[in-house]
């Protein structure tokens, strides 16, 4: 079974800093997927970012980057130039990567970020 | 392209009654997931279903069952109600079961009384 640890409950940062939000993960899938999904107070759960394990490149969607360490299980999210709208519960999740096995996002405990100005 | 949707977006309800909750996909995606998210234990995968078939199902007791539909709509069930079911109830899709990422509906509130 794989597991998703998130050690950061809480984290804050002014508008316009950078932050990095950590994750590990445990599994012994060679093929996987990395997911940060972020959770407004709307509770609408948004995708912010993928990362394909056999992928060596850190993926990056504008102001989202991850550092993804294979070797390390470790999947961390940077945010840059922090806006108001980034306050949010962000999540880590795993998804095993196979056509026939299913889909089952495992989630790590969640982070709350709050962007202040 | 329209997004995941849920309905409904809330629901109260009392012990022992019975609930269905229903979601449509992304056009196009054949896979939809349910997962259950309570602040105690986080969000939790209760099933997935994949060309009108249950592929997955995660540690949830046989009151908790769903089923997909032709159009890839799915439904899912939760018979005699207890209080600690009183959860926000997400659905997501994707394109294939097991393959890229899943896109969320908005969610469906459940209390139960």
């Amino acid at each position: 079974a794989q597991t998703v640890t998130q050690s950061q409950p809480e984290m804050s940062v002014q508008e316009a800093e950078t932050v990095t939000l950590s994750c590990t993960y445990d599994t012994s899938e060679s093929n996987y997927y990395l997911f940060w999904y972020k959770q407004p107070p709307s509770r609408q759960m948004i995708l912010v970012i993928r990362q394909e394990a056999y992928k060596q490149q850190n993926a990056t969607e504008n102001r989202f980057s991850v550092n993804f360490q294979k070797a390390a299980k470790s999947f961390s999210l940077k945010i840059s130039d922090s806006q108001l709208g980034d306050t949010a519960m962000y999540f880590c999740a795993f998804m095993k990567q196979s056509g026939t096995s299913g889909s089952r996002l495992t989630f790590g405990e969640g982070t709350q970020l709050t962007v202040n100005p | 392209k329209a997004g995941v949707t849920q309905t409904p977006r809330y629901l109260i309800k009392t012990r022992g009654q019975q609930v269905t909750l229903s979601c449509s996909p992304i056009s196009g995606h054949r896979s939809v997931s349910w997962y259950q998210q309570t602040p105690g234990q986080g969000l939790q995968f209760l099933f997935e279903y994949f060309s009108e078939t249950q592929r997955n199902k995660g540690n949830f007791p046989g009151r908790f069952s769903g089923r997909q539909f032709s159009n890839s709509r799915s439904e899912m069930n939760v018979s005699t109600l207890e209080l600690g079911d009183s959860a926000l109830y997400l659905c997501a899709s994707s394109l294939w079961q097991g393959i890229g990422e899943q896109f969320f509906g908005p969610g469906t509130r459940l209390t139960v009384l």
